[in-house]
């Protein structure tokens, strides 16, 4: 159980279009959702956290007008990467929290989605 | 704020051999630890975590971490490392209070020769 799903594993886009990608949780209702950006040799940065129902919170530093995040369902979250530029490219991974899990629970991460913007 | 530090960027075991895996953190009051592993193209699987109590922390894998608060240090180990261990190793660390908020390091890419 706890299967977390990322669509799409990877995504070549030109710049200045914009790309969305999914976070499902396919096995249990995930009320907090996180998102990462792991540059290559780095480590995971947190860039926001995402409520069901509620407005994403963001880490600081992270534009809030580039990285569009809607958590819409417990099942759903994604993020959109808007106006996309070279600089955008990266491995973003989203994580989920089972709802009714205490916040120290273990967090269930999906594969990850490998974006190149060209 | 909170920090993890891991010194080794690779390591090169043979498949039999020890690993220890080092972590550093820096937090002002006992922390939460965690390490996990993630295989190329992959996300993170949690191998143990650390909250209190004991400090020899058992996981998957046959993994083990012992916790030192003298030295901020939450390695990881394994007394056999098997060819399939070969992976990336994360260390995070997260803020009592801070929901489930964590801070990873840069990461321990482990080489498993045959």
């Amino acid at each position: 159980g706890a299967v977390v799903s990322q669509h799409p594993s990877w995504v070549i886009c030109k710049s200045g279009t914009s790309v969305k990608i999914e976070c499902r949780s396919l096995d249990f209702q995930a009320t907090t959702m996180f998102w990462y950006r792991q540059f290559p040799k780095q480590s995971l940065m947190l860039m926001a956290t995402s409520n069901e129902g509620s407005k994403a919170t963001y880490e600081q530093g992270v534009e809030k007008d580039k990285f569009l995040i809607n958590h819409a369902s417990l099942t759903l979250s994604t993020l959109t990467v808007t106006s996309a530029h070279p600089e955008d490219s990266s491995f973003y991974i989203c994580s989920a929290q089972r709802g009714g899990e205490s916040y120290n629970s273990p967090l269930h991460f999906g594969n990850g989605t490998r974006l190149t913007v060209t | 704020a909170q920090s993890v530090t891991q010194p080794d960027i690779h390591i090169t075991v043979s498949e039999g051999a020890s690993l220890e895996l080092r972590c550093n953190y820096s937090y002002g009051a006992t922390p939460y630890l965690f390490w996990y592993v993630q295989s190329p193209g992959q996300g993170l699987q949690l191998l143990l975590k650390y909250f209190s109590g004991d400090t020899l922390v058992q996981g998957i894998k046959g993994f083990e971490a012992e916790f030192k608060r003298s030295q901020s240090s939450f390695n990881l180990r394994k007394p056999s490392v098997h060819w399939s261990d070969a992976a990336e190793y994360f260390c995070a660390v997260g803020a009592r209070g801070g929901g489930n908020k964590l801070t990873f390091g840069t990461g321990t890419q482990l080489k498993v020769e045959l």
